[in-house]
């Protein structure tokens, strides 16, 4: 299974707003309802802040929105904080019963 | 709150074994699917295994594939992945992680496997 696409790099000024997409195929994120967005910071574990496509878990910022169309996953922040800047991977489930990630985005807040 | 701890970590040589473990507290334990899933030095993250909250299905990446066997004691709260034959390649922080369906709703904080002759 490929992983999924992603930009490797991002950045923006504070208080812009960005969007990371993930370009998948008709046998992951086009066929799922399990695609997830999830933020790590250097040295730290991931964590989730989204998941089924478009959901925040409790706590995670307003700013943070996702959406999917065909094989496009995408991720937006909005009001660019300066403790946004880590690294954005998205996942999703496969048709195969496997999880397959995107290579990762590097946000900076300029 | 969910807490996740992975453990059994460590320094290993090539075509060796290790077992990793991933202690569960927080929630019901016996009612997730887990996953685990790794993340090689400077690298993304990549998918491992999966297990299901009965243990009725089990699914693995084709590069662990007849190498690692998932497993889970639901009375113990506890996850394991069984690692056999390792290889160079497979040197990686090791995190478990809870699911929803097939969604991953947490992460542990990981263990290190380093494979090194």
């Amino acid at each position: 299974q490929s992983a999924l696409t992603q930009p490797a790099s991002v950045s923006a000024s504070p208080g812009q707003s960005i969007t990371i997409s993930c370009i998948g195929t008709n046998s992951d994120i086009g066929d799922s309802k399990s695609v997830c967005w999830h933020q790590q910071f250097p040295g730290k574990a991931p964590k989730v802040i989204i998941y089924e496509v478009n959901k925040r878990p409790s706590g995670v910022s307003y700013r943070f929105s996702a959406s999917k169309s065909g094989n496009t996953a995408s991720l937006s922040i909005s009001g660019l904080l300066p403790e946004d800047e880590a690294e954005y991977f998205c996942s999703s489930s496969t048709t195969s019963n496997s999880l397959v990630f995107g290579g990762g985005t590097k946000v900076t807040v300029l | 709150q969910v807490q996740l701890v992975e453990s059994g970590g460590g320094v290993v040589q090539p075509e060796r074994s290790l077992r990793l473990s991933c202690a569960a507290s927080g929630f019901s334990f016996s009612n997730y699917a887990m996953h685990w899933v790794r993340q090689a030095p400077g690298k993304g993250l990549e998918w491992v295994a999966f297990i299901s909250y009965d243990r009725s299905k089990e699914y693995y990446a084709d590069s662990v594939k007849g190498r690692f066997t998932i497993s889970r004691d639901n009375s113990q709260k506890t996850l394991y992945l069984q690692m056999n034959s390792l290889r160079l390649e497979d040197t990686a922080v090791y995190y478990c992680a809870k699911a929803s369906g097939f969604d991953i709703q947490n992460w542990g904080q990981g263990t290190q496997v380093s494979v090194s002759s």
